[in-house]
């Protein structure tokens, strides 16, 4: 069992830029959600994935997209960066919503 | 989801039981009670969670009321280890889609 791998651990963008973000899951997990907290709050949900589709979205803009792919990684993928997308990006996998949600330790992403 | 409603900090003493409550007066009928903590700089870290009856593990013990209404998460013996944020969360399991909504937590400060 290796857990939720994220990549990279820190990054930094410039405005109006693109970036994406990639998440290997725990093993025989086939469902991904995506996070994002900003400094000092809870994680906000972005979206989730489930078996390569796309099964539930948060408030989050059209900009944020994402993918998983057949082995169950994933990537977000955001367009058009902004100053108050900087913040951590978690990634976090389950098996079918049974138990609870294993997460990486994030992404730091900072947009200058 | 069900909105949650926690204490923003409590302190507990280092070998005390540390007692984290939580209400959720609008959870659905369907919604799981989960707790998830987070140490500073890393990912949210599953603990435990229930739907009516009380739950235990190796980490921790999950009290829930019989109306549902509210919840504590017990830590029978706290270490300096177990000083994080806790988030209590409402989250439905269906459909392999759970959407799981952080609020923002109560900081726990275990003291030697």
């Amino acid at each position: 069992e290796t857990g939720v791998t994220q990549s990279p651990t820190h990054l930094i963008k410039t405005r109006g830029q693109q970036v994406t973000l990639r998440c290997s899951s725990q093993s025989g997990h086939n469902t991904v959600s995506w996070y994002q907290q900003a400094l000092g709050q809870g994680p906000q949900f972005i979206f989730q994935y489930y078996r390569e589709e796309e099964n539930g979205r948060g408030n989050f803009p059209p900009r944020f997209s994402g993918l998983q792919f057949p082995n169950y990684s994933s990537e977000l993928n955001v367009n058009a960066l902004e100053l108050d997308d900087s913040a951590l990006y978690l990634c976090a996998s389950s098996l079918n919503s049974q138990g609870g949600y294993t997460f990486g330790s994030g992404t730091r992403l900072t947009v200058v | 989801d069900a909105k949650t409603t926690q204490p923003p900090s409590m302190d507990c003493a280092e070998g005390r039981a540390a007692n984290l409550p939580c209400n959720h007066s609008t959870i659905s009928g369907n919604e799981y009670v989960y707790w998830y903590r987070q140490i500073h700089s890393q990912g949210p870290q599953y603990i435990i969670h229930g739907l009516k009856n009380n739950e235990t593990n190796e980490m921790a013990s999950l009290i829930i009321t019989e109306d549902r209404k509210s919840s504590t998460l017990i830590l029978p013996h706290a270490t300096l280890r177990d000083t994080a944020v806790y988030y209590c969360i409402g989250a439905q399991r269906s459909g392999g889609y759970q959407k799981v909504t952080f609020g923002t937590g109560t900081k726990l400060q275990v003291i030697p």
